[in-house]
């Protein structure tokens, strides 16, 4: 079983929609939590961390669930430039191993 | 401040050549440090983490190894490449709760 589960998608929505994902963790000694964004043919980038209390940073919300296992990210207003494949992270071990979701694209389109 | 640098870039290598990815981090003291294997359109495969030098753990067996011969040095080796080693590898650093990912290696195996 994956660490780490989250829909592939595509996601396309137009420009200013509000658009949400999940992501399904297995390993409830997961100790901390983050989304990640990559762009085409580029390095992963730390979006945010991802609180239990969740925590908001601009148009960007994110949320922890810990008795159903889950993480998940909203992205409200989008933007043209918010297209990028969104990865869901943990870590377990005593935060040494970053476990790393297979992505979920989104296209946000004029 | 922390940087991170990995070369080269992009490499094609014949089946059954050796390899050898090479990964230094700067401004930072003791870090763990990461190799990823991102497929086409997949997600990240940890594939080696390392707490420590010497300290190399192995996620998944496969046709590749790790060494860390100092602090801020990691490598990446094979010893005969497989087809199925394409791919793009990301090496990474964290303290804490952080992981900073190089700019990548896009290896074709041909």
């Amino acid at each position: 079983r994956k660490e780490v589960e989250q829909d592939p998608g595509p996601f396309n929505v137009p420009e200013g929609a509000t658009v949400a994902f999940n992501c399904t963790y297995s390993n409830s000694a997961s100790q901390s939590f983050f989304w990640y964004r990559q762009d085409c043919r580029k390095e992963p980038k730390l979006l945010m961390s991802v609180y239990s209390s969740g925590n908001e940073d601009g148009r960007f919300t994110a949320q922890l669930n810990r008795a159903s296992q889950y993480i998940s990210l909203l992205i409200r207003d989008s933007k043209l430039s918010d297209s990028a494949t969104y990865l869901c992270v943990v870590t377990v071990y005593n935060f040494n191993k970053f476990y790393f979701g297979s992505g979920t694209k989104l296209n946000v389109k004029p | 401040s922390q940087t991170i640098h990995q070369w080269p870039a992009t490499l094609v290598q014949p089946v059954g050549s050796p390899l050898s990815l090479e990964c230094t981090v700067e401004g930072t003291s003791n870090p763990n440090l990461y190799w990823y294997r991102q497929a086409a359109g997949r997600g990240l495969q940890l594939l080696f983490y390392s707490v420590g030098i010497g300290q190399i753990s192995s996620e998944v067996p496969q046709n590749l190894s790790a060494s860390r011969p100092q602090d801020r040095q990691f490598i990446l080796s094979s010893k005969k490449l497989l087809l199925s080693d394409s791919g793009f590898y990301l090496c990474a650093w964290s303290v804490k709760l952080e992981a900073f990912f190089g700019q990548g290696t896009r290896l074709t195996v041909v």
